[in-house]
């Protein structure tokens, strides 16, 4: 079974700084894709960037972009130029034959 | 725009009733998903739905059970609630190519 590790239970970045989270995940698949998703106090997921496997080239959404080292099976998230409405429990997910999510990384944003 | 609406943000029940949480899409996806949420462990998938009438189980079906009669409504039922199974319960839809998946705003059920 397909697994996916956030190392990371909480974090913390001043406001306008970068902070990187990390994932890696363990596949024996060749095809899937890979989710970071956000999840503020509201509770919706909402997508924040989304990494195809076989796209050599990093994802990026504006302020977000991925490091996804495929033999390395790790996927961090950055985020650059940190806002106060950031803050959320950041969860990253694979999907190949199945769907699967990481325990969540706290983000915590200092004004 | 996209919508995946859960009947109820909050629900308490008692231990040994019959409980359905239901979940809605709008957007004629063929999949559609339970998860629970819970500190520290993340997502974990209950069941999910691929089709009308058809089911899958996840990775913690044990206690649930699912009903999906309509291609946009796909429902969740805890046959008898017991307090471990007191969470937050996330409803999900995606296309057939799964690719993304759109979440509902969650229901935290207490079984007391």
């Amino acid at each position: 079974a397909q697994t996916v590790t956030q190392s990371q239970p909480e974090m913390s970045v001043q406001e306008a700084e970068t902070v990187t989270l990390s994932c890696t995940y363990d596949t024996s698949e060749s095809d899937y894709y890979l989710f970071w998703y956000k999840q503020p106090p509201s509770r919706q997921m909402i997508l924040v960037i989304r990494q195809e496997a076989y796209k050599q080239q990093n994802a990026t959404e504006n302020r977000f972009s991925v490091n996804f080292q495929k033999a390395a099976k790790s996927f961090s998230l950055k985020i650059s130029d940190s806002q106060l409405g950031d803050a959320a429990m950041y969860f990253c997910a694979y999907r190949g034959g199945d769907m699967r999510f990481g325990a969540g990384t706290r983000l915590t944003v200092k004004p | 725009d996209v919508k995946v609406t859960q009947s109820s943000r909050y629900l308490v029940k008692r231990t040994g009733e019959k409980v359905f949480l239901e979940c809605v899409q709008d957007m004629d996806h063929e999949n559609m998903f339970w998860y629970r949420q819970d500190p520290g462990l993340g997502l974990r998938l209950i069941y999910f739905s691929y089709d009308v009438k058809m089911k899958e189980k996840g990775d913690i079906p044990e206690g649930y059970s699912v009903s999906r009669e309509k291609k946009e409504r796909f429902s969740l039922i805890l046959e008898s609630a017991s307090t471990n199974q007191t969470s937050m319960y996330l409803c999900a839809s995606s296309p057939l190519d799964l690719r993304i998946q759109h979440f509902g705003d969650g229901t935290r059920l207490s079984i007391l």
